[in-house]
């Protein structure tokens, strides 16, 4: 199975500054057909998961254009350009390019 | 409205059955792959098994290969996920969506499975 490592697992921003997590995957996610399916999802507390990105960098309708996905290959990032209070939750990366499909541990995002 | 909803959680037995269902409102169900996805209390997210639009290709989780079936009806707009031979290890809510991997993904707000004795 493909593993999917996040980085940090922790992440304690202040309101206002940039927040950045990695993702890194143990094989290309590039599939056959060019594409490369690299999902980011939000989990706010107490809340049922939301897709933020899919493949790479396509923000989801009703997504902020604070949020933005980047990378290739194996290395992965999402970016938040300025923190809101609202963000606060767990940030999970998926992959969808090699069956089964699989997430990544899960990102804690907390206001200083 | 485009939604889906999912039933048929609860309390079973370790050893025991459960069916859930979830219900697709909205949009031609039948045109598109279905996914279940879970996750244990205080965990994360974990993808379980998935069916494509004609019920005729399906995948599994290793974890749960042989003790369950997913399966869907699309004259009645519902996806179905059969648990069998239920372990501890399977208490989790279960979500199911649409279009995880492309444009237009739902997802439901997921039910609640527990085994414990």
């Amino acid at each position: 199975d493909v593993v999917m490592t996040q980085s940090p697992l922790s992440l304690p921003v202040t309101l206002g500054q940039p927040a950045s997590i990695s993702c890194r995957s143990s094989q290309s996610l590039v599939y056959s057909d060019g594409n490369t399916y690299l999902n980011w999802f939000q989990q706010r507390p107490g809340q049922s998961p939301r897709r933020l990105i899919y493949k790479v960098s396509n923000r989801d309708s009703g997504v902020p254009d604070r949020f933005s996905g980047s990378g290739s290959g194996t290395d992965f990032t999402l970016k938040i350009s300025r923190v809101e209070a609202d963000d606060v939750g767990v940030y999970y990366c998926m992959q969808a390019t090699h069956w089964p499909y699989t997430f990544g541990q899960g990102t804690k995002l907390e206001i200083k | 409205e485009v939604q889906l909803v999912e039933s048929g959680g609860g309390l079973v037995q370790p050893g025991g059955s459960l069916r859930l269902s979830c219900a697709a409102s909205g949009f031609t169900f039948s045109r598109y792959w279905m996914h279940w996805v879970r996750q244990a209390p205080g965990k994360g997210l974990v993808w379980v098994s998935h069916i494509n639009s004609d019920g005729s290709i399906t995948t599994y989780a290793d974890f749960v290969k042989g003790r369950f079936t997913i399966s869907r009806d699309n004259a009645k707009n519902t996806l179905y996920l059969q648990m069998d031979s239920l372990r501890d290890e399977d208490t989790a809510v279960y979500y199911c969506a649409r279009s995880i991997s492309a444009d237009g993904i739902i997802w439901g707000q997921g039910t609640l499975v527990t085994v414990s004795s």
